[in-house]
């Protein structure tokens, strides 16, 4: 099966950079993907990692290590907008399903 | 270009009841899947449709079952409502079955008294 963890919370001012960890046992994937969700809202796709290392779009960044079994989300020049729940997720091989891990809710201050 | 859409957007049922939730796939896509958010938690898989079939199941009971249409639409119904049913109930478009990047709509939040 698949399991993937998040820390529950992360605090950060705004402008700052942050770092989301999600680290994942699972017997193989096709890529590890990134999701912001707004209390009330929709999952939204930010990023996606097919390969190991590092994949930038703006303020966002997302890294993968197979090998570390490990990934994270950067965010940098933190937004007010930016407080959100992040969800890491896969998808299993033979699966076409995402499998969502635990969740990190982003609290970001003035 | 409309995304995902999903109607209700909230409903309020007893238990026992049975409901019918429905998704409209963003254009271009053919493959629906349906989420299960309880509060706090990630969302998890219930099933996906493509080519009108039921292609794959998550861990959920019989009580839970769905269709797609021609258009690609899709409706999720669940019977003999639980209190533990209650939760945000996502829908899912992408355009292959590949599934790595799945567009969400915004949601219908189930509430079983």
């Amino acid at each position: 099966g698949q399991s993937l963890e998040q820390p529950s919370e992360v605090t950060a001012v705004e402008g700052a950079i942050v770092q989301i960890n999600c680290t994942y046992q699972t017997s193989g994937f096709y890529g590890l993907s990134w999701y912001q969700q707004h209390d009330g809202g929709a999952p939204t796709f930010l990023s996606y990692n097919a390969l190991d290392g590092l994949e930038e779009t703006g303020r966002f960044s997302s890294f993968l290590s197979r090998s570390d079994s490990y990934g994270y989300l950067l965010l940098q020049e933190l937004q007010m907008k930016d407080s959100a729940s992040y969800f890491c997720a896969v998808r299993p091989p033979s699966f076409q399903k995402l499998v969502f891990g635990t969740g990190t809710r982003l609290l970001v201050s003035p | 270009d409309a995304g995902v859409t999903q109607s209700p957007t909230h409903l309020i049922k007893t238990r026992g009841q049975q409901v019918t939730l429905r998704c409209s796939p963003k254009s271009g896509h053919d493959t629906v899947s349906w989420y299960q958010q309880a509060l706090g938690q990630g969302p998890q898989f219930i099933f996906q449709y493509y080519e009108e079939e039921e292609r794959q199941r998550g861990n959920f009971p019989d009580r839970f079952s769905g269709h797609q249409f021609p258009n690609y639409s899709s409706e999720l119904n669940v019977n003999a409502l639980l209190l533990g049913d209650s939760a945000l109930y996502l829908c899912a478009s992408s355009a292959t079955a590949r599934g790595e990047t799945q567009y969400f709509g915004p949601g219908t939040r189930l509430l079983v008294l």
